[in-house]
């Protein structure tokens, strides 16, 4: 089964409203990352989170983490149509050596 | 510009015609990785390398070959394709020879049909 399983798998708001996407996963990991995707297009990088913190913030994103109930969120405030995409956490397991396990991804709608 | 390039974008190929994919980026990264995404399944990983003539199985090797003779390219090889790798391709590579302390840089894709 996947490690990262993303909640919701799909999500429709306004433009304007804070969208929350939730990430559960299985095992202990070293760092936790989301990234976005763009319908078709190649992945890209928004935050990482790594096991010893608790909150991180970039521009609209805030991403929280805890490790307690393996889990973590998305929150991106204030949302804009150009928003719209899929979003994926991607878990760096302790016990995975070098490699990333994505989850399935939540599909953000924003309407304008 | 920092940037993995994938080369086809798009592919049509008929059952058994061996193909090359091929992937480069121009960051110096120690890492790189091959990922396919299949709707209803997420990413998978394939294959990845943490250094020249290094490479590892991912979670789905099967019917697929890499090699890493230079550190900027990382070409995905199918010997023989079947319609059931018909699926969306990813390249992706990493600062950090182990690939996953820092983030990924993705590649724009390769879409492969396999009829």
């Amino acid at each position: 089964s996947q490690q990262g399983e993303e909640d919701p798998q799909a999500l429709s708001i306004q433009e304007g409203e804070n969208a929350t996407m939730n990430c559960s996963y299985k095992t202990s990991i070293n760092n936790l990352q989301w990234y976005r995707q763009n319908s078709g297009r190649g992945l890209v990088h928004l935050i990482l989170i790594r096991s010893n913190e608790r909150e991180k913030h970039s521009g609209r994103l805030r991403v929280t983490l805890d490790t307690s109930k393996k889990s973590s969120s998305l929150l991106i405030t204030a949302s804009r149509a150009a928003d719209t995409a899929s979003y994926f956490c991607a878990t760096s397991q302790e016990t995975s050596g070098s490699r990333l396990t994505f989850g399935e991804g939540t599909q953000l709608t924003v309407n304008p | 510009e920092a940037q993995v390039t994938q080369n086809p974008r798009y592919l049509i190929t008929v059952t058994g015609k061996k193909l090359t994919v091929t992937c480069s980026q121009n960051m110096n990264h120690e890492y790189m990785s091959w990922y396919r995404q299949d709707p209803g399944l997420g990413l998978r990983q394939i294959y990845y390398s943490m250094n020249v003539e290094v490479t590892d199985k991912g979670d789905v090797p099967e019917g697929y070959k890499v090699s890493r003779k230079e550190k900027r390219n990382f070409p995905l090889i199918l010997e023989s394709p079947s319609p059931n790798q018909t699926s969306l391709y990813f390249c992706a590579s990493s600062l950090s020879r182990t690939g996953n302390i820092h983030e990924q840089y993705f590649g724009p894709g390769t879409r492969l049909t396999v009829t």
